[in-house]
Order: structure tokens, then sequence, then C-alpha cells
């Protein structure tokens, strides 16, 4: 059955903080991975990876991919309170499906 | 609008009721995709639609669970007979791409909650 799992399931840093959170997947016909904010609303798209060992960033927030080893890790360095989301993995697969992980819960404090 | 968009953002219903959630997707996005999020777990893909055809419905959890999109744009997810179970955050997103799982804007949700 596939699957993503993300660690840890929640977090509580202080702002300034960087944190590091982890994804793992078992999925066949795997085609990408992709990462999302959700704050109380709809979940926002971060990054979409597919090659291994290419880093994506968009400022303090930075994503890698290994294919070999099926995860991926999304860095946010010197957090800030907006920060404070859940944050999901998810992967897409060749016949078009999408499977989430359960998310990282990310509490910054101020 | 700019966004996908649902209604109504929230609704209650007695157990047994039936309810009924609109997705009005992005202008010209063919691919159209329902997700059911429970509290504290991921969106879980309920169905997919590629225009008006429904292209894949085996996430549906029961014969309870029925969606459609007639002329390819709107989409509604009707919840018959409704089950405390049923209580989640409701999820459409929209893709103009055909497939495009990974490629979806999502609309804020529609909150159910059944008494």
């Amino acid at each position: 059955e596939d699957k993503v799992v993300q660690s840890p399931l929640s977090l509580v840093v202080h702002e300034g903080d960087t944190v590091t959170l982890n994804c793992s997947y078992e999925v066949t016909n795997f085609r990408s991975l992709l990462w999302y904010k959700q704050e109380k609303k709809a979940p926002t798209f971060l990054f979409m990876l597919t090659s291994s060992g290419i880093e994506k960033k968009s400022g303090r927030l930075s994503s890698i991919l290994d294919k070999k080893e099926l995860f991926s890790i999304l860095n946010i360095t010197a957090t800030q309170t907006g920060d404070s989301a859940i944050y999901l993995c998810a992967v897409g697969t060749r016949d078009d499906k999408i499977i989430f992980g359960k998310g990282t819960r990310l509490h910054i404090l101020p | 609008g700019a966004g996908v968009s649902q209604s109504p953002r929230y609704k209650v219903a007695k157990r047994g009721q039936d309810v009924a959630l609109r997705c009005d997707p992005i202008s010209g996005h063919v691919s159209l995709f329902w997700y059911q999020q429970a509290l504290g777990q991921g969106p879980e893909f309920l169905t997919y639609f590629q225009n008006e055809a429904q292209l894949d419905k085996s996430g549906l959890p029961s014969d309870r669970f029925f969606a459609e999109r007639p002329e390819g744009s709107v989409s509604t997810l009707k919840i018959q007979r409704t089950q405390q179970e049923d209580s989640a955050v409701y999820l459409c997103a929209s893709s103009f791409y055909l497939g495009g799982a990974d490629t979806q804007y999502f609309g804020p949700g529609t909150r159910l909650t059944v008494l």
C-alpha cells in the first residue's frame, strides 16, 4: 500500500531557530514529491521535487529529494511566528493520484 | 474570482441528513479533485474528474458519497444519510492539466460537522 510518513508530527521551537521536517515515502509509480503549507484554510503549494539532489529554495525555505533513500526534507531557517502551520508532504503518482502524509504541526514561539 | 471557491464554508448537519457541497474550480481547469481531511490528518483522495468525466472514484468511502460535474466546471459532492464519521473538511482542488494531481490549486474547504 502506498504511504507517505512525516516526522515529527509536531514541533515547537523559538523564533529564529532552524527546523528540518522529514518526509519518507513508499509509493509505486512515483512522479513527484510536493510540500504544502496549511494554515486554517486550504493547503498552499511550496515546492515540487522530481529529481534527486537538486535543492529548491524560496526565501528561508528549502527542500531536497533523495529518490534512492525515498525521502525529502523541508528546511526553514530563521523561523518566524508566521511560519506556524501544518506542513504537508505529498507524493504525486504517474497514474494521477496524490497521497498525503499526516503533516507536521509546527508552532513557533515568539 | 482568481482561485478555487467552495460553498458553504461551514455546514452542520444532523445525522441522517443529506448534504451537498459545491466547488467552483478556476476557470479553464480541466481536472478537479475532491479530498476529505479529518482532524489531525492529511487530505485523503476521494474522486477525480477530467472535464465532466469522473475517471476515478476509488476514494469514496461508501455508496452514500456521490460526486458530479455535469458541465465540466462546477462540481458537487453529495453525502446521503450523513454519519458522525463523515465530519471532516472537504477540500476541492483543480488543475489546468489533464491528470494534474501535482499541479493543483486548493479551495478553502467546507467544514462538515455531523451531530
